[in-house]
């Protein structure tokens, strides 16, 4: 099962603009973490913000972790051509939960040349 | 290597047909994880190394998967009778220490079962 919700599903904007996209959860996680996948390539992390962290930044992404209302956000600023890809939240949970990472369905971001 | 490799890239097989997958991780990664992509979603956990030791394998969705990894590098994820819910994107991913740190992904296996 998927824990993670993206929003918004699909996003289209400018070159240059900014884009911000959402993630909410449902338990207690011990972190968050931010993943890009173009088409027909593998993931690639991004950023990585622990329970602790409210917010973290890393060149033109910044991520916000609001554990009381259980989301996250990803701002991506200055877009450019090449950001057009899916974005995922990743979280690993605390507790007895799965060693493994558990992953939204994706915002998928299309930039507009 | 520099990255996680996977082989092969793609695979069809007939229904009821048994595959292989592997995956060579980074050297030195002590954690190795498995998942399933399906099209147009999030990858899915399958199963979890630690080295040679797989501490999680709940993600697994039947007994016809099995993975292992005996020398603590290498792993092979294998599918017995395919079915055709099978297909799909299987992702290895590895990682130095802990098993919730950053996450090298492979560029992943796409199955086809026809």
């Amino acid at each position: 099962s998927q824990q993670g919700e993206e929003d918004p599903q699909a996003l289209s904007i400018q070159e240059g603009e900014n884009a911000t996209m959402n993630c909410s959860y449902k338990t207690s996680i011990n972190n968050l973490q931010w993943y890009r996948q173009n088409s027909g390539r593998g993931l690639v992390h991004l950023i990585l913000i622990r329970s602790n962290e409210r917010e973290k930044h890393s060149g033109r992404l910044r991520v916000t972790l609001d554990t009381s209302k259980k989301s996250s956000s990803l701002l991506i600023t200055a877009s450019r051509a090449a950001d057009t890809a899916s974005y995922f939240c990743a979280t690993d949970m605390a507790g007895g939960g799965a060693d493994g990472l558990t992953f939204g369905k994706g915002t998928h971001l299309i930039i507009q040349p | 290597g520099a990255g996680v490799s996977q082989s092969p890239r793609y695979k069809v097989a007939k229904r009821g047909q048994d595959v292989a997958l592997r995956c060579d991780p980074i050297s030195g990664h002590v954690s190795l994880f498995w998942y399933q992509q399906a099209l147009g979603q999030g990858p899915e956990f399958l199963t979890y190394f630690q080295n040679e030791a797989q501490l999680d394998k709940s993600g697994l969705p039947s007994d016809r998967f099995f993975a292992e990894r005996p020398e603590g590098s290498v792993s092979t994820l294998k599918i017995q009778r395919t079915q055709q819910e099978d297909s799909a994107v299987y992702l290895c991913a590895s990682s130095s220490t802990w098993k919730g740190a950053e996450a090298f992904f492979g560029q992943g296996t796409r199955l086809t079962v026809v």
